[in-house]
Parts: structure tokens; C-alpha cells; sequence
């Protein structure tokens, strides 16, 4: 089974905001409301920033958020700041039989 | 504080079997509703889930590799194991063990992941 598509990259400047696009099938991102975000720093752990669509676990900061229309989710990042630049990527649950969860691609984010 | 870390071989050989420990500090894998899981990123690819454990043992494969795929706990040390039988050089990835049950397909918490090549 295909991955979830996201951008290979974007970019932006201290303070702009940034969205990164997720998109699958209905079988996954449009059929649920179980799509997640994480962010990973090279050579770190990834870290859960969005659960359940729009939710954010405790300690995230509220910059961080999720939206989904139909099959594509979406992880915007206001107020970028240099900390924020990282590996971005989606993942959603799955009603294919030969997993439970499918990852996107990933996104390089690269603060100018 | 919940901590997961993965390790095993840096290096295996094609046909030889690998075998993974994800040790895990901050939660017990006997409590309702957790679960650990497993899932690889191969160099330049997307990260692909692979199996999960849960809290009563019940036991979850991604059905492509299910043939060659085992996923095991020691609650008592909190570990969990994942060996992958048959390895071949398609399989070189870093692999990861996070901690699940939270929320419906999300991983609270990872550990930083063991690159394992397979080469001969």
C-alpha cells in the first residue's frame, strides 16, 4: 500500500505560519478522524504534536495545529521560529487489512 | 517520565535473523490499554508500522511481513522484542519502538530509533 503523500520540503521565515498538506485515500485520512503529526529532529525520538485530527497532547505549544478536508489533513505551524526546523510527518489509520497504520512520506521543514 | 530505546545488530547478514529490544522506562505494559509497536523508516523512504503488542498480549502484524515477524514482552523487565526472520538487504532501515494506546493510531512516544544494515 502506498504511503500518504506529503511535500518533500517547504520553507519559511521566522514569525510566518506554514502548512504542511497530508493526503491519502478514504480508506485512511478521509474515513477517520485518526490522523497524527510528528516532528523529528535529526538523531532525536519523533514527538507526537497532533493526535486525532486537531488535538494536542500536553506540553505542545498551540502554534501547532491540524485541520483535515476530505483526504488531505494538514499541520500548520504559526509563528515559525528557528527551533522549528525538523522532519515533519503524517499518519493515519488504516481499513486495509494488511496494517493498521499508514505514514506520509515525510516533510523537510527549512526555516530561512 | 516515559523513555523507549531501541537495540540490536548495527549489521546483519542477508538470511540471517534479526532481533530487536525496545526497553521502555515510565509505564507498565500490564496496564489497560497500552501497547508498543514497532515501525521502520528505510533510507529515503516512509516509515512503514510493522507490529504491535498490546497490555494482554493480543498481538498485531503488518500482514506483508506477518510470515516473518515476531513480537514479544517481558512485562516483568519491561522490554519488548521484535525479531524479523530471513533478513534481506530491502530491510536495511532505522527502526523504532513508541508507545501506543493513548490514542487511536498514535504513538506518544518513541525512542530514537537503530539503524540496522543488511549486507553480507
Amino acid at each position: 500500500q502506498s504511503a500518504l503523500t506529503q511535500p518533500a520540503s517547504v520553507s519559511g521565515s521566522p514569525g510566518q505560519s506554514i502548512t504542511i498538506s497530508c493526503t491519502g485515500t478514504s480508506s485512511d485520512v478521509g474515513g477517520y478522524n485518526y490522523v497524527s503529526w510528528y516532528q523529528r529532529h535529526p538523531g532525536r525520538a519523533p514527538k507526537l504534536l497532533i493526535y486525532d485530527v486537531n488535538n494536542r497532547p500536553s506540553g505542545v505549544s498551540n502554534r501547532f495545529s491540524g485541520s483535515k478536508s476530505g483526504n488531505t489533513a494538514a499541520l500548520t505551524i504559526s509563528g515559525l521560529q528557528a527551533e522549528d526546523e525538523a522532519d515533519y510527518f503524517c499518519s493515519s489509520y488504516t481499513s486495509t487489512y494488511t496494517l493498521h497504520v499508514l505514514f506520509g512520506g515525510g516533510t523537510k521543514l527549512t526555516v530561512l | 517520565q516515559v523513555t523507549l530505546r531501541e537495540s540490536g545488530p548495527a549489521l546483519v547478514k542477508p538470511t540471517q535473523t534479526l532481533t530487536l529490544t525496545c526497553t521502555f522506562s515510565g509505564f507498565s505494559l500490564s496496564t489497560s490499554e497500552m501497547c508498543v509497536t514497532w515501525i521502520r523508516q528505510p533510507p529515503g523512504k516512509a516509515l512503514e508500522w510493522l507490529a504491535r503488542i498490546d497490555w494482554d498480549d493480543d498481538k498485531f502484524y503488518n500482514t506483508s511481513l506477518k510470515t516473518r515477524l515476531t513480537i514479544s514482552k517481558d512485562t516483568s523487565r519491561n522490554q519488548v522484542v521484535l525479531t524479523m526472520t530471513n533478513m534481506d538487504p530491502v530491510d536495511t532501515a532505522t527502526y523504532y519502538c513508541a508507545r501506543c494506546g493513548r490514542a487511536v493510531a498514535a504513538f506518544d512516544y518513541w525512542g530514537p530509533g537503530t539503524l540496522v544494515t543488511v549486507s553480507s
